[in-house]
């Protein structure tokens, strides 16, 4: 069946550090990938989306690229800031099949000033 | 106005108990999903309704019963409550076989069960 592997967190970095989240993902064909964020005390936000091979979403200051030769989908922004603390979750919603989005662990970030 | 909203935000309750979330959404979607966030932050799908048809159905207890009267809401209901079932409820919308199409969720349900 479809899986998402995430970067196993917690993850804490200065401010203004380089970000990156790895995520990996297991399904037939070419399914849709985002990134979803979730801040503490709420639901999640779509961050970003890619929706074919070598897009790549951008949202906030946060990157990510479909790469269908290494199925993966890192996240990763250039200099992250206090606000940006908050629990990130890798998901992807399939081509055909079961449809549903089906997310990674989650992968908890603090940024310390 | 809020795109998809539950009710109640919090909920503590005693084992053995029948309790109630709702869910609406106001986006038009023709699809909704509950989703399940345990202690470790991992999201787990629950059931997913399209047009009020049950499309998806995991491997969830008899004692969870979702409810779709319309395309715009999503209950769930759950029966003689137990510890386990301690869990933030998420209830989200997207629209069924939109590739690409987010799904949007709502605030969450912490449920506690004492």
């Amino acid at each position: 069946g479809d899986s998402v592997t995430q970067m196993e967190g917690p993850v804490t970095l200065s401010e203004e550090a380089f970000l990156t989240i790895n995520c990996t993902y297991t399904a037939t064909g070419y399914p849709s990938l985002f990134w979803y964020v979730q801040y503490p005390g709420e639901g999640l936000q779509l961050l970003l989306k890619a929706t074919k091979a070598d897009d790549k979403g951008s949202n906030k200051g946060f990157e990510a690229t479909y790469r269908k030769e290494t199925t993966s989908f890192h996240l990763e922004k250039g200099s992250v800031q206090v606000s940006d603390s908050a629990v990130y979750f890798c998901a992807l919603f399939p081509n055909f099949g079961n449809e549903k989005l089906t997310f990674g662990t989650g992968t908890r970030l603090t940024i310390i000033p | 106005d809020t795109a998809v909203s539950q009710t109640p935000k919090y909920l503590v309750t005693q084992m053995g108990n029948d309790k109630s979330i709702k869910c609406e959404q106001n986006l038009g979607h023709d699809t909704m999903y509950w989703y399940k966030q345990d202690s470790k932050k991992f999201l787990k799908i629950m059931f997913s309704y399209n047009n009020k048809e049950l499309i998806i159905n995991e491997t969830v207890p008899n004692r969870f019963s979702p409810k779709s009267p319309d395309k715009a809401h999503l209950n769930l209901h759950i029966n003689s409550l137990e510890l386990g079932d301690s869990a933030v409820y998420f209830c989200a919308s997207s629209n069924h076989r939109g590739r690409g199409t987010e799904a949007f969720f709502g605030q969450g349900t912490r449920l506690t069960v004492v």
